[in-house]
């Protein structure tokens, strides 16, 4: 089975902190996803990468920023944390862009509260 | 951007009853896919469809699709406990790999 963790449940940062989300996945994909959940919006598109340094910026780029250096491992990181970046994060992944079938496979989610 | 948008927004049956929710939307896809969430976790994928069929099964699962009104339904048969959730649906336009999820359904189930 695929397996994709995140390296918090819970995190409490303040504003204005340079905060770090982890998300690896085991199956060896392509392409990987950071999305934010908020009520009533459903999941939105950060950023997503479909190979090692590479990166694409989603719905709502502003106010962070994605590494990838290996091809398991893809960072979020919020430059300068700001309440309204208060929310669920989700991190996901799927195989080989253009396979024409590209089911998601999720982490279990960050809860990040900025204060 | 968001493509998919539920309908409703929430159900609340019982234990044993039929579960109905709809999805449509705007664009040309290649696929459509539908999740579930417990609460407070990630997503999990339960179905796809492709643009090219109308109706798929999955245990007690059945999703339908209607390209020219740009639409589907996922059924949930004989629904249970477990069962408790938000379904979402997802698109993905045609040569593309992101999917666009719309706002989900939450669906409780009452034994």
């Amino acid at each position: 089975d695929v397996k994709v963790t995140q390296s918090s449940r819970y995190l409490v940062k303040r504003t204005g902190e340079k905060v770090f989300l982890e998300c690896v996945q085991d199956m060896d994909h392509e392409n990987m996803f950071w999305y934010r959940q908020d009520p009533g919006l459903g999941l939105r598109l950060i950023y997503f990468s479909y190979d090692v340094k590479m990166k694409e910026k989603g719905d709502i780029p502003e106010g962070y920023s994605v590494s990838r250096e290996k091809k398991e491992r893809f960072s979020l990181i919020l430059e300068s944390a700001s309440t309204n970046q208060t929310s669920m994060y989700l991190c996901a992944s799927s195989l080989l862009r253009g396979a024409g079938v590209n089911e998601q496979f999720f982490g279990p989610g960050t809860r990040l509260t900025v204060l | 951007s968001q493509q998919g948008e539920e309908d409703p927004q929430a159900l609340s049956i019982q234990e044993g009853e039929n579960a109905t929710m709809n999805c449509s939307y705007k664009t040309s896809i290649n696929n459509l896919q539908w999740y579930r969430q417990n609460s407070g976790r990630g997503l999990v994928h339960l179905i796809l469809i492709r643009s090219n069929e109308r109706e798929k099964h999955s245990g007690r699962l059945r999703v339908t699709l209607d390209t020219s009104k740009k639409s589907s339904s996922l059924l949930i048969t004989a629904s249970r406990a477990a069962d408790t959730a938000s379904y979402f649906c997802a698109t993905d336009n045609k040569g593309d790999y992101k999917l666009s999820f719309g706002a989900g359904t939450t669906v409780t189930v009452r034994a």
